[in-house]
């Protein structure tokens, strides 16, 4: 079955400086790469995705890159904020596989003021 | 739209008894996946439903059940309960249609303690 590393599992970065979270699947049949940010307490909340026809997707100061020969994707987000403080988890889906996310293990990001 | 909905939110339960969740999807969305989420493990996925039939299962146990009725309405079961199933339970809906290029969207979840 599909596997998803994600690296690294903990990250702090200032104000304002940038964030980069990697991920590496393992079946190359996934076809969707969703990333979620979830706050203590909250549920999962999709911020970006981008599926395997395309190489790079950008929603302001958030883009995802994804390199399907080498089976890695990337969440960057520039000028990070506190409110950017949360726990990231990228996941992958395959088209034989709907609706059975698998994640990766999650990142915990912190941004300070 | 209204989103995800579960109930309960929280429970506490006992080594040994059964609880059954419920997940409300989206309306219009025919799919339900169920994910258990623990600190140590992550989220897992436990099985996914899609008109009334389950269409994906994860590798859990046979105590961890499901099924959807007709308005798509989802229950997880998970019967003789262990110290370790103490987690908290995600379901998540979409349309099931998009072959799974789609998003999930996630309810609150229900947050179960064992004891």
């Amino acid at each position: 079955g599909e596997n998803v590393e994600q690296h690294p599992s903990t990250l702090s970065v200032q104000e304002g400086d940038s964030a980069v979270i990697k991920c590496t699947y393992s079946d190359s049949a996934s076809n969707y790469f969703p990333w979620y940010k979830q706050e203590l307490g909250k549920r999962p909340q999709l911020i970006i995705d981008i599926r395997s026809n395309v190489g790079e997707k950008k929603d302001q100061r958030i883009a995802v890159t994804l390199n399907k020969t080498a089976k890695h994707f990337s969440l960057h987000i520039t000028e990070t904020q506190p409110e950017d403080s949360a726990v990231y988890f990228c996941a992958a889906i395959g088209s034989t596989n709907a609706g059975k996310s698998t994640f990766g293990d999650g990142t915990t990001l912190t941004v300070k003021p | 739209k209204a989103g995800v909905t579960q109930t309960p939110r929280y429970l506490i339960k006992t080594r040994g008894q059964q609880v059954t969740l419920s997940c409300s999807p989206i309306s219009g969305h025919r799919s339900v996946s169920w994910y258990q989420q623990t600190p140590g493990q992550g989220l897992q996925f436990l099985f996914e439903y899609f008109s009334e039939t389950q269409r994906n299962k994860g590798n859990f146990p046979g105590r961890f059940s499901g099924r959807q009725f007709s308005n798509s309405r989802s229950e997880m079961n998970v019967s003789t309960l262990e110290l370790g199933d103490s987690a908290l339970y995600l379901c998540a809906s979409s349309t099931g249609l998009a072959g799974g290029q789609e998003t999930q969207y996630f309810g609150p979840g229900t947050r179960l303690l064992v004891l």
